[in-house]
């Protein structure tokens, strides 16, 4: 079974230029998530789509991120402009879900991720 | 907001010792699962953990949920080179709040 592929993997962009980052979950998948991983960190999560539906895009810095996922399978994060502190890893994740009482289908896996690297 | 501690953040141990990672948090949490990530990856799931008290092993590796919600532990048996990496603890809740939180990751070497 294939799992979750993102492109591009890796990303150099000068700052204040647009970015997009692409994802394509696990077939079956019903949840995506994006997460932005600082040098250092764990992931944190940006935004949660169940279906083409945005259920949690609390942590999403509206100003300058915005997502997509127009037929509930793949997904687009942007970036505009893009800033110095925007550099990171953006990975994408899906589970089943969701099943709020059955946690297996919640869990999620995670695709390499896109490391961008703004100048 | 919620925080999950992991330390030290970096480890250093020899092959064919037994490691063991521990990680807390403030809050509880209905499922504790641990990732591994290795240069240029993403998180691979190593194990899930679903019920206060489980013990669930995965080869070499063993977790257990604690009793009261809040904290997880990962042990590696036997280490081998490959064991190298990054591994994060994470908590979900369940349901219309399922985002995981994460640790900061310890940093496993193993010493030939």
């Amino acid at each position: 079974e294939a799992g979750v592929v993102q492109s591009p993997r890796y990303k150099i962009i000068e700052k204040k230029q647009p970015v997009a980052f692409w994802c394509n979950p696990i077939s079956g998948h019903n949840t995506l998530y994006w997460y932005r991983q600082n040098l250092g960190q764990g992931p944190e999560l940006l935004i949660r789509y169940e279906n083409e539906e945005a259920v949690d895009d609390s942590q999403l810095p509206k100003d300058r991120f915005s997502a997509e996922r127009l037929k509930g399978v793949d997904s687009t994060l942007k970036i505009q402009p893009a800033e110095l502190g925007d550099s990171a890893v953006y990975l994408c994740a899906s589970s089943l879900g969701p099943a709020p009482w059955q946690v297996v289908e919640e869990t999620q896996y995670f695709g390499p991720g896109t490391r961008l690297l703004v100048l | 907001g919620q925080q999950l501690n992991q330390s030290p953040q970096s480890m250093f141990i020899q092959e064919g010792e037994d490691v063991s990672m521990n990680c807390t948090s403030s809050s509880i949490f209905n499922t504790w699962l641990w990732y591994k990530q290795d240069p240029g990856e993403g998180p691979v799931l190593l194990i899930a953990l679903y019920k206060a008290g489980e013990l669930t092993s995965n080869g070499r590796l063993t977790a257990q949920f604690g009793i009261t919600r809040k904290d997880s532990f990962l042990n590696i048996s036997a280490s081998i080179p490959s064991d190298v990496g990054i591994y994060f603890c994470a908590g979900q809740q369940t349901g219309a709040n399922s985002k995981l939180t994460f640790g900061k990751g310890i940093t496993l070497s193993v010493r030939p």
